[in-house]
């Protein structure tokens, strides 16, 4: 159980183009939902911080324009990259706290690996 | 505010060596959750192991094993006998129990085991 979809596993596009990534929590009800960032030999960068029903939560120096979160039902968390650029290549990976977890465990996807040429 | 700090970038040893990854972190919470993930070449997370605060107890899952302690604020991890397949990225992370709860993870260790 605990299961986080991520979607899709890669992805290349064009400069100047959106690239929206899915994560859906397939067995459990996600409240809040994390996008994290990681660059080529780097840790994993928290970016925002996904509710349900509200506005997500940008850490300092993620420009919320530029990297739109949709949190519209309790199992689906939307991050659209709009007018990609090289410099938004990167790998891509959401999170999400099962219930019976009790709230300190975390699941995660399998990541999202986009380029941007 | 929290942190995590992996002082090993990288770590080469050959199969069967033991090797014990360091992780040190700051938290002014007396409540939190320490994790580690590995990450394959894949990409993807791996869950290890969770700590909370409260247990000390050290703890071993086959070849692995974790040595927590809250007055030097490390959760050192070991591998014992390495293995080729234990070759990945490994991270150590915290949770601290306010609201947000968001995971802040260190810079990583990559481990390769050489044959």
């Amino acid at each position: 159980g605990a299961v986080v979809s991520q979607h899709p596993s890669w992805v290349i596009c064009k400069s100047g183009t959106s690239v929206k990534i899915e994560c859906r929590s397939l067995d459990f009800q996600a409240t809040t939902m994390f996008w994290y960032r990681q660059f080529p030999k780097q840790s994993l960068m928290l970016m925002a911080t996904s509710n349900e029903g509200s506005k997500a939560t940008y850490e300092q120096g993620v420009e919320k324009d530029k990297f739109l979160i949709n949190h519209a039902s309790l199992t689906l968390s939307t991050l659209t990259v709009t007018s990609a650029h090289p410099e938004d290549s990167s790998f891509y990976i959401c999170s999400a706290r099962p219930p019976r977890a009790g709230g300190y465990g975390y699941t995660f996807g399998s990541g999202t690996r986009l380029t941007v040429v | 505010a929290q942190k995590v700090t992996q002082a090993q970038t990288e770590i080469s040893v050959v199969e069967k060596e033991d090797v014990t990854l360091d992780c040190v972190y700051e938290t002014r919470d007396t409540t939190y959750y320490l994790f580690w993930y590995k990450q394959p070449p894949s990409g993807e997370l791996v869950f290890l192991i969770r700590r909370n605060s409260f247990d000390e107890q050290n703890e071993i899952s086959g070849r692995y094993s974790w040595n927590f302690q809250k007055s030097t604020s490390s959760f050192n991890f070991t591998i014992t006998a390495s293995q080729v397949v234990d070759s990945a990225v490994y991270f150590c992370a915290l949770s601290e129990a306010g609201s947000a709860r968001q995971l802040t993870f260190g810079s990583g260790t990559q481990l390769t085991v050489l044959p």
